[in-house]
C-alpha cells in the first residue's frame, strides 16, 4: 500500500525562488526520508528526519515533520536549474515492517 | 557513481527470453532491495534481502526470481515476462534492514519487454 503521498504532483518555479513540497502518510513511522531522482536515474537520499524530530536542515534543504498531522514538508531555498528533478518522501509502513515505502513524487521544474 | 552498480543499463527482451539483472555494492551494506518503477506509479518494493536471506517478497509473480549469493551481490532472474513488466528496475542497499542511514540506489536497468 502507498504510505507517502506528495503534493503537489508537479511544481514549476523560477530560479532563485523557494520550492515547497508536502508529504502525507497514513501509519506511524520511525523516520521519514526524502529522495531526489533525476530523469531515468536512481534515487539519491537527501535527508532523514526521525519521528521525535520536528525540523532538520541540510544546506539549502529544510524538512519539517508533524506527526500529529502525519505530514512532512521539504523546502528547497534559492532554487537552481540543477534542482530540477522528482522528489519523493519515503517512510516505514508500520511497526515491525522494515519496508521503505515511497509516494508518487513531486516533479519540480526550475526555470533559469 | 553511488556505490551501487547495476547492469545492464538497458535491456530489451522478448516474452520468451530469459535474462538476468545484476546489482553489486561494495559499501559494506547488509541489506539489499529490488524496486520496480513504472510510469505514474509509486516505487514498488519487490524483494528484500538481509544478510543474504530473503526477508520480504511482496507478492511478486514467479516470473521474477531473485538471488543473493552474498551480501555484495543481488540478481533478478527474468523469464517469460509480459509487456506490462516493462519498467525501470532499481536496486538499493542499506547498512541494515532499518535503513536508518537511508538507502543507496543504483542507476537502474530500463527493461522493455516486446
Amino acid at each position: 500500500s502507498q504510505q507517502g503521498e506528495e503534493d503537489p504532483q508537479a511544481l514549476s518555479i523560477q530560479e532563485g525562488e523557494n520550492a515547497t513540497m508536502n508529504c502525507s502518510y497514513k501509519t506511524s513511522i520511525n523516520n521519514l526520508q526524502w529522495y531526489r531522482q533525476n530523469s531515468g536515474r536512481g534515487l539519491v537520499h537527501l535527508i532523514l528526519i526521525r519521528s521525535n524530530e520536528r525540523e532538520k536542515h541540510s544546506g539549502r534543504l529544510r524538512v519539517t515533520l508533524d506527526t500529529s498531522k502525519k505530514s512532512s514538508s521539504l523546502l528547497i531555498t534559492a532554487s537552481r536549474a540543477a534542482d530540477t528533478a522528482s522528489y519523493f518522501c519515503a517512510s516505514y509502513s508500520g511497526a515491525g515492517s522494515y519496508q521503505l515505502t515511497f509516494g508518487k513524487g513531486t516533479k519540480l521544474s526550475v526555470i533559469p | 557513481e553511488t556505490g551501487v552498480t547495476q547492469t545492464p543499463r538497458h535491456l530489451v527482451m522478448g516474452m520468451t527470453n530469459k535474462k538476468s539483472l545484476k546489482c553489486e555494492q561494495h559499501l559494506g551494506h547488509n541489506a539489499m532491495y529490488w524496486y520496480k518503477q513504472s510510469a505514474k506509479k509509486p516505487l514498488e518494493l519487490m524483494f528484500v534481502y538481509n544478510f543474504k536471506e530473503q526477508t520480504e517478497n511482496n507478492s511478486v509473480p514467479s516470473r521474477f526470481s531473485p538471488e543473493c549469493p552474498n551480501s555484495s551481490h543481488l540478481f533478478l532472474h527474468l523469464h517469460t515476462l509480459q509487456p506490462e513488466d516493462s519498467a525501470l528496475y532499481l536496486c538499493a542497499s542499506s547498512s541494515d534492514r532499518q535503513g536508518e542511514g537511508g538507502y543507496t540506489f543504483g542507476s537502474g536497468t530500463r527493461l522493455t519487454v516486446v
